[in-house]
């Protein structure tokens, strides 16, 4: 099925292990993010990127890298887990700019990060 | 202050009752999202709006840009409906750069 999948959906981590949560979207789209959802802060945008090569940072991204080495994927590490990282990870896609207009954003089914 | 506001935080409503949430945000924008989140499930989004408004089935959006608010209606409610609603931001000169409110939790009784 076209869309965004994330994987894992669950995952317990000790703090100071690294692991990588993987985003893969099938519909061509240029833009691609990552967000966090936590209880009363709403989501936040950690990293995103508008094409393969290029990523910036978003509004929280300490503690995190991304890399986009091709269009499909754009994977999310994290180097050394902190318990202050537990949350729901949501990736998302779309088409990219102004041109975009008019096309909405595709999320994955998210994951749950418990950091111990 | 949050750039994207939200209100009411908390609804609960009857079965068949006409729904407004209800969005306003402080920055330039380039377009404004309604999406819905069940409990425990993904996001998907319901309508994009820049200007004027959006029907889809039962749900309908608005945008005021000169007033920089949006409002979400559902009609006829049904239990179906009970969802945590969010609005957010394409930030204007950003391309892509959402900016979320906190959200709507919407408990439709039967």
């Amino acid at each position: 099925n076209a869309g965004v999948t994330q994987t894992p959906k669950f995952q317990v981590l000790k703090t100071g292990q690294s692991m990588t949560l993987q985003c893969a979207q099938d519909m061509n789209h240029e833009y691609m993010s990552w967000y966090r959802q936590d209880p009363g802060m709403g989501l936040r945008l950690i990293h995103y990127s508008v094409g393969a090569g290029i990523t910036d940072q978003g509004e929280v991204p300490n503690g995190y890298n991304v890399s986009r080495s091709t269009t499909e994927d754009f994977p999310l590490r994290l180097l050394s887990a902190a318990p202050s990282q537990t949350s729901v990870y949501f990736c998302a896609s779309s088409y990219s700019g102004q041109g975009a207009l008019g096309y909405g954003y595709t999320f994955g089914s998210g994951t749950r990060l418990t950091v111990v | 202050k949050n750039e994207v506001e939200q209100s009411p935080q908390n609804l609960t409503a009857q079965e068949g009752e006409f729904i407004t949430i209800n969005c306003s945000y402080s920055v330039g924008i380039s377009a404004l999202h309604w999406l819905q989140q069940h409990p425990g499930g993904g996001i998907v989004s319901l309508f994009m709006l820049s200007s004027g408004k959006k029907k889809h089935g039962r749900l309908i959006a608005t945008i005021n840009i000169q007033e920089k608010h949006s409002s979400l209606h559902i009609t006829a409610s049904h239990p179906r409906d009970s969802a945590v609603y969010i609005c957010a931001v394409d930030l204007q000169g950003h391309g892509n750069k959402l900016v979320f409110g906190a959200g709507t939790i919407l408990r439709v009784k039967s």
